[in-house]
């Protein structure tokens, strides 16, 4: 199957703080989703990003399909961004599949 | 809006019991998906129905089943419990890929603790 490649693994941050995260794919995805897990478990939907750039308030996303990776952008970071991030793609079937994830922290 | 309802939400059983894990899709979904997540991993696919009809499989042990019913919620079901089944069950919907939309949408979790 495809390899999914998050980085960076963990990142401690600052409030107020940028952070960029990265999803590398081995080959080409046509479906990808961006996920924020809370502390308390909770799976959250961010963006739907195939191709091209979306942003909601302080996030955005971009995903570059013949290069084979995305990006999410975090401005501003605040505290309750802390969780972990995770990537997902859904290819030839209709399953999704994640990424190991990376894990933000944002001290006050 | 309506979002992927899980029951329930804490489950603690002893190891060898039995247990049912219930989700109810976003409505107008057809197609519904288990994930299990163990502690510090990423979500690992189980199982998935569409049209009340199991239509791909993981790496779901011989000790669970799970089915979707004519209303299309889902049952997992997990017999035999084994401490290492202690972790975060997810259900999480979809429409009919890829016609009907490319995002899943996922519940908020059930947590499974074996003792």
């Amino acid at each position: 199957g495809i390899q999914v490649e998050q980085s960076p693994p963990d990142l401690i941050l600052q409030e107020g703080a940028n952070s960029t995260l990265r999803c590398n794919f081995s080959d080409s995805v046509n479906n990808l989703q961006w996920f924020h897990q809370n502390p308390w478990g909770q799976l959250i939907n961010l963006f739907y990003i195939p191709s091209g750039t979306k942003q909601n308030g302080r996030l955005s996303a971009t995903t570059v399909a013949t290069e084979r990776y995305s990006l999410l952008y975090i401005s501003s970071s605040q505290t309750t961004d802390s969780g972990v991030y995770f990537c997902g793609y859904r290819g030839g079937s209709e399953k999704l599949v994640f990424g190991k994830g990376m894990k933000l922290t944002v001290n006050p | 809006a309506a979002g992927v309802i899980q029951s329930p939400r804490h489950l603690i059983k002893e190891k060898r019991e039995t247990a049912t894990l219930k989700c109810y899709p976003i409505p107008r979904h057809d197609t519904v998906y288990w994930y299990q997540q163990g502690p510090g991993q990423d979500p690992q696919f189980l199982i998935s129905f569409y049209e009340k009809m199991q239509s791909d499989k993981g790496s779901i042990p011989d000790r669970f089943s799970a089915q979707q019913f004519s209303d299309y919620h889902s049952e997992l079901n997990m017999s035999s419990l084994e401490l290492g089944d202690s972790a975060l069950y997810f259900c999480a919907s979809s429409p009919t890929f890829p016609w009907g939309g490319n995002t899943i949408y996922f519940g908020e979790g059930s947590w499974l603790t074996v003792v």
